[in-house]
């Protein structure tokens, strides 16, 4: 029940398209789920996150998007670009428990 | 500039002889937390601090400790490790649990 479930493993995106990274969980009372960016030789970092009160939340070409009922998440990638060529990790929590991660994904970015 | 500083970055040590590996955050932060990362199995928490003097068990705790003596401080300590921590170590902080975290640059520890 703990789980955090991300799919796929790997992406392969060609410039300008559109990357999705899905995540499920199982915990209903988890209330806090961030998409972390690492690249290569370097610490995660906060890409984006939302907290379940809203559906979908947006920066830049970065879009989390929310299903509760469904117990899903997912990231989307607009516009594709090389530099975004990384690791992404979802993750899920609630206040005062720890961060549970999902195994992450790693996206390419063809030109 | 608001940092988590960690030391070493890299390490290569032989089985059984105990290490720390220190861990620095200059936010004020409360919460503090150990991950370990290996390939296909993502970033895994081994211990976290929600504040001073208060630790719990992550994850995956078995064969660490750690302590939180100071705000700023939460050293990981191997007291006799084995080949099966060989991983990348991060440590983390944020102003409460579920609020962004803050990564240090990572410890590569090779046990052998």
């Amino acid at each position: 029940q703990q789980q955090v479930k991300q799919s796929p493993q790997s992406l392969i995106v060609q410039k300008g398209g559109i990357s999705i990274i899905n995540c499920a969980y199982e915990n209903t009372a988890f209330d806090y789920f961030p998409w972390y960016q690492q690249f290569p030789g370097k610490g995660p970092a906060l890409l984006i996150a939302i907290r379940p009160d809203v559906s979908e939340k947006k920066e830049g070409r970065f879009t989390i998007s929310f299903n509760k009922s469904a117990k899903q998440f997912s990231l989307h990638i607009m516009d594709s670009q090389p530099g975004d060529s990384a690791t992404y990790f979802c993750a899920a929590n609630q206040a005062g428990t720890a961060l549970i991660f999902g195994k992450g994904t790693t996206l390419s970015v063809s030109s | 500039e608001a940092q988590v500083t960690q030391n070493p970055r890299y390490l290569i040590t032989v089985t059984g002889k105990k290490l720390t590996v220190t861990c620095s955050q200059n936010m004020n932060h409360e919460y503090m937390s150990w991950y370990r990362q290996d390939p296909g199995l993502g970033l895994r928490q081994i211990y976290y601090s929600m504040n001073v003097e208060v630790t719990d068990k992550g994850d995956v705790p078995e064969g660490y400790k750690v302590s939180r003596k100071e705000k700023r401080n939460f050293p990981l300590i191997l007291e006799s490790p084995s080949p099966n921590q060989t991983s990348l170590y991060f440590c983390a902080s944020s102003l409460t649990g579920n609020t962004e975290a803050f990564f240090g640059q990572g410890t590569r520890l090779t046990v052998v």
